[in-house]
């Protein structure tokens, strides 16, 4: 079963506006982490931002934050100010401490800023 | 440089062939992961390693496949009789906590 779910395919933005990435995931480990990576056209993945499960505050980092709703099992990535160089694919990905910390990964959400 | 390596970067292989890729993580990360990545797809996990040790293969990993960690340094993934169906970028991570450092991957092409 897919643990982690992005249902935006490809996604437009204008260039300083806000953005939002959706993310689900499933697990029933009470112990999990949620990251979201940048992989741009070279294909090095890049860390953006962590989440863990028993974060009291939603994670942020520079104009990145993760809007962390536990219940609803929802991870979206927020992007301010858009900038060009954001144009990228967005993988949000999960850890789980049952299975070896091992991370797992959504499909994927392409990102284009428009100019 | 402190970061995962990953050599060669690029491969490009005729069917039949057998390949080899290798991974430096960085040198006090005792976890390494591997990971393909086919074209429009997140990465899928294939095999994890505690030091020497191999904890965990993805059933994606044939028996073709094989990866070792001796002494618990650098990793190679070795695949056998490559098929076309194998061209991907394998990704290598390690980490020592809860974040992992991705190398820059090695692309292969089965041809």
């Amino acid at each position: 079963a897919q643990k982690i779910t992005q249902t935006q395919p490809g996604m437009f933005v204008q260039e300083k506006e806000a953005v939002t990435l959706d993310c689900t995931y499933d697990t029933s480990d009470p112990s999990y982490g949620l990251f979201w990576y940048k992989q741009p056209s070279s294909g090095e993945m890049i860390f953006l931002i962590y989440q863990g499960s028993y974060d009291q505050q939603n994670a942020t980092e520079g104009r990145y934050s993760l809007n962390f709703q536990k219940a609803r099992k929802s991870a979206n990535l927020v992007i301010s100010a858009s900038q060009l160089g954001d144009s990228a694919m967005y993988f949000c990905a999960m850890r789980e401490r049952t299975s070896y910390d091992k991370v797992i990964f959504g499909p994927g959400t392409s990102l284009s800023v428009i100019p | 440089d402190t970061g995962v390596s990953q050599n060669p970067r690029h491969k490009i292989t005729k069917r039949g062939q057998n390949v080899t890729f290798r991974c430096d993580p960085i040198s006090e990360h005792n976890r390494l992961y591997w990971y393909r990545q086919t074209l429009g797809q997140g990465p899928e996990f294939l095999t994890y390693f505690q030091n020497e040790a191999q904890l965990e293969k993805s059933r994606l990993l044939s028996d073709r496949f094989s990866a070792e960690r001796p002494k618990g340094s650098f990793s190679t993934l070795e695949i056998q009789r490559t098929e076309q169906g194998d061209s991907a970028m394998y990704l290598c991570a390690s980490s020592l906590s809860y974040g992992y450092t991705f190398g820059s991957g090695t692309r292969l092409t089965v041809v």
